[in-house]
C-alpha cells in the first residue's frame, strides 16, 4: 500500500525557516518524481514545487522561487521541502504527492498533509 | 502561466442529479488535464487523468471529456458520497490547479 507521511510542520514567525519531511512507503519511491502542493485555510490548491526521481531537475511556483528549496533521498525514501524567509501568506496545509509520468503529471496519491502556519 | 478557471465555483444538487463542471485552461492544453475530489480535512483524490481516463477504482459514474481549452467532469447520477469539492489541474506546462468547485446538497 501506497503511504506518504509528511511531519515538520508548526508556527513559525515571519522570516523564519522550517523543513518539511515526507516519508514514502510502498513503492519504489527513487522511480518517480514527487511534489509539494500546498492550500491556504478555506483555499484552493497550489502547486508548490516538483523533483524529478534523480533529483536533477526541480521546478518551483514562482511564489516561492529563491525561498524554497525541494530535495530527495532515495536511499532514506524521503522528500524534503526547505523553506525559509516564510511568510504569512505561506500558511497553508502542506502535502506530499506522488507524480505519476515522464515529467510527473499528475498526483495520484496524496499524504495527509502538515500544517504551517506563519504568525508573530 | 497558464490559468484555470472553473465554473461554476458552487453548485447545488440532489441525490440522484446529474453533475457538470466546467474547466477551462487560458490557452490550449492539449488533453493534459486531471480532475480531484476533496473532502473537508481530508488530502484529494484523483479522479480522472489525460482529461477522460478514469483512474482505478473511481466509480464509473465519474467521466471527464474535452481537449484544447475546455473541459468537463460529469458525476452521471450523484451519491452522497460525491458532495465534496472538485478541482482540475493542468500539466501542459508547469502544474496549475483550478480554483475548485464545491458540489453541496440543494
Amino acid at each position: 500500500e501506497v503511504q506518504l507521511v509528511e511531519s515538520g510542520g508548526g508556527l513559525v514567525q515571519p522570516g523564519g525557516s522550517l523543513r518539511l519531511s515526507c516519508a514514502a512507503s510502498g513503492f519504489t519511491f527513487s522511480s518517480y518524481w514527487m511534489s509539494w502542493v500546498r492550500q491556504a485555510p478555506g483555499k484552493g490548491l497550489e502547486w508548490v514545487a516538483n523533483i524529478k526521481q534523480d533529483g536533477s531537475e526541480k521546478y518551483y511556483v514562482d511564489s516561492v522561487k529563491g525561498r524554497f528549496t525541494i530535495s530527495r533521498d532515495n536511499a532514506k525514501n524521503s522528500l524534503y521541502l526547505q523553506m525559509n524567509s516564510l511568510r504569512a501568506e505561506d500558511t497553508a496545509v502542506y502535502y506530499c504527492a506522488r507524480a505519476v509520468g515522464s515529467w510527473g503529471y499528475y498526483f495520484d496519491y496524496w499524504g495527509q498533509g502538515t500544517l504551517v502556519s506563519v504568525s508573530s | 502561466d497558464i490559468q484555470m478557471t472553473q465554473s461554476p465555483s458552487t453548485l447545488s444538487a440532489s441525490v440522484g442529479d446529474r453533475v457538470t463542471i466546467t474547466c477551462r485552461a487560458s490557452q490550449s492544453i492539449s488533453s493534459w488535464l486531471a480532475w480531484y475530489q476533496q473532502k473537508p480535512g481530508k488530502a484529494p483524490k484523483l479522479l480522472i487523468y489525460e482529461a477522460s481516463s478514469l483512474e482505478s477504482g473511481v466509480p464509473s459514474r465519474f467521466s471527464g471529456s474535452g481537449s484544447g481549452t475546455e473541459f468537463t467532469l460529469t458525476i452521471s447520477s450523484l451519491q452522497p458520497d460525491d458532495f465534496a469539492t472538485y478541482y482540475c489541474q493542468q500539466y501542459n506546462s508547469y502544474w496549475t490547479f483550478g480554483q475548485g468547485t464545491k458540489v453541496e446538497i440543494k
